[in-house]
């Protein structure tokens, strides 16, 4: 199985802050990556597919980038809305998850 | 709008077996490969299944495999999981999840995602 470590576990940001996650794989996967938001009690969102594409209706202060096994999510101007968990997921094999980034408020 | 909706979870004793369901509505539901992800109380998301969208096709997380099983029944656009010889590290909320992919034919990410079921096992 592929292993996605996820960094950092928890960050502490304010509105307006630039924030930025990355995602390791154990090997590489192309860019055969999502990234996902999750809200208390709800369902993953799609953020971004295909390590850099913005998923319809998701505003553009998110962006991803990278290939093969180092990947990022950055959050351009943190909004209130903003703070949840975030995960990164591969599909290069059967899909595996990252552990989750919680984005607090400062 | 695209919309995937879970059912069937509940609270079963370890041994036991659950199937739960997932209707699908809001697209061509036989174009499309289906997943089940499930998340722990205060856990991530772990993959569970997926079954490709002529259902020729289905893989299983170690976790799961020989215990569980994924099928699909086109034409009720319905998705489900058979959920045999439950263990208590399979108490979680169950989503079912779309693939992004049109009729793949290799593993696709995810898009949409249902509001999930719990299922916990517990004697």
């Amino acid at each position: 199985d592929i292993q996605m470590t996820q960094s950092p576990s928890s960050v502490s940001a304010s509105v307006g802050d630039r924030v930025t996650i990355t995602c390791r794989a154990s090997q590489g996967i192309s860019s055969w990556l999502a990234w996902y938001q999750q809200k208390p009690g709800k369902a993953p969102k799609l953020l971004i597919y295909a390590a850099s594409s913005l998923q319809s209706g998701v505003p553009s202060r998110f962006s991803g980038s990278g290939s093969g096994t180092d990947f990022t999510l950055t959050i351009s101007s943190l909004q209130p809305e903003d703070f949840a968990t975030y995960y990164c997921q591969q599909a290069n094999s059967f899909p595996t998850f990252g552990g989750g980034t919680k984005v607090e408020i400062k | 709008q695209v919309q995937l909706v879970e059912s069937g979870g509940g609270v079963v004793q370890p041994g036991r077996s659950l199937r739960l369901s997932c209707a699908a509505s809001g697209f061509t539901f036989s174009s499309y490969g289906m997943h089940w992800v499930r998340q722990a109380p205060g856990k991530g998301l772990e993959w569970v299944a997926v079954i490709w969208y002529d259902g020729s096709n289905k893989y299983y997380a170690d976790s799961v495999k020989g215990r569980f099983t994924i099928s699909r029944d086109n034409s009720k656009n319905t998705l489900y999981l058979q959920m045999n010889s439950l263990r208590a590290e399979d108490t979680a909320v169950y989503y079912c999840a779309r693939d992004l992919v049109e009729m793949a034919t290799i593993l696709s990410l995810t898009d949409y995602w249902g509001q999930g079921t719990l299922v916990t096992v517990s004697s």
